[in-house]
């Protein structure tokens, strides 16, 4: 059974980067897509972006200035860096597992999510 | 404003059917499969239908999806109380190069 966790502080200072860090186990990260997505609290969902493990990346063009992707196929975890943050980027997010091709795209396997809050 | 609208609250009686629609435009929906997520209150989205009408394994068959043009459409039949969720649609949009949700529907069983 494939498992995502989500790691990361859970709280960051305005203006300043946001890591987080998906570990998988259960599968290897080999193949497919590895995506990050997000949810204000209250709110819907946000896609953040995608990575695969060649390293090719799709971002929401909403944030794609702030954002960056890596891939550690040796330690079979993804990472999101999201800098500049803001209140705004107060969040629930999720990794997920995308099986499906590059515009039939799903995410089968969700991580259980963590809150990240921005405020100093 | 979500790229993809949904009505925001859907509800039926135990036993029912209901429809849950999701709009698009031509970049989205109009040429890319669909995808919906059921999100229990505080847990993660589950995957609920994949490539417009597809059922992960272990999904009951009372959901089904269904799309056409750029509208797609989740049923859920024989509606049961722990069907009470939020459920989003989501696809691929070719203009944004990138997964566009909708805004969420809150189903509540009365």
């Amino acid at each position: 059974q494939v498992q995502l966790q989500e790691s990361g502080p859970g709280l960051v200072k305005p203006s300043e980067t946001l890591s987080l860090t998906c570990t998988v186990s259960g599968g290897s990260i080999s193949i497919y897509y590895w995506s990050w997505i997000r949810q204000p609290a209250g709110k819907g969902l946000e896609w953040i972006g995608r990575i695969s493990t060649s390293g090719g990346t799709n971002f929401n063009p909403s944030l794609k200035s702030r954002v960056t992707m890596s891939v550690d196929t040796s330690k079979n975890r993804f990472s999101l860096k999201l800098n500049s943050v803001t209140a705004a980027d107060t969040a629930v997010y999720y990794c997920a597992r995308d099986p499906g091709g590059y515009t039939s795209t799903y995410s089968d396997y969700w991580g259980q999510g963590t809150l990240v809050t921005v405020s100093s | 404003q979500s790229v993809l609208t949904q009505p925001p609250s859907a509800s039926g009686t135990p036993g029912q059917r209901v429809i849950i629609s999701c709009s698009g435009s031509s970049s989205n929906i109009g040429s890319n499969t669909v995808n919906w997520y059921q999100q229990l209150p505080g847990t993660a989205p589950k995957l609920l239908i994949y490539r417009s009408n597809q059922r992960p394994s272990g999904v009951p068959d009372r959901f089904s999806g269904s799309k056409s043009g750029t509208s797609a459409s989740l049923a859920i039949s024989g509606l049961q109380s722990e069907d009470e969720a939020d459920f989003y649609c989501a696809a691929w949009d070719d203009s944004l190069n990138g997964v566009v949700f909708g805004g969420g529907t809150k189903l509540t069983v009365l």
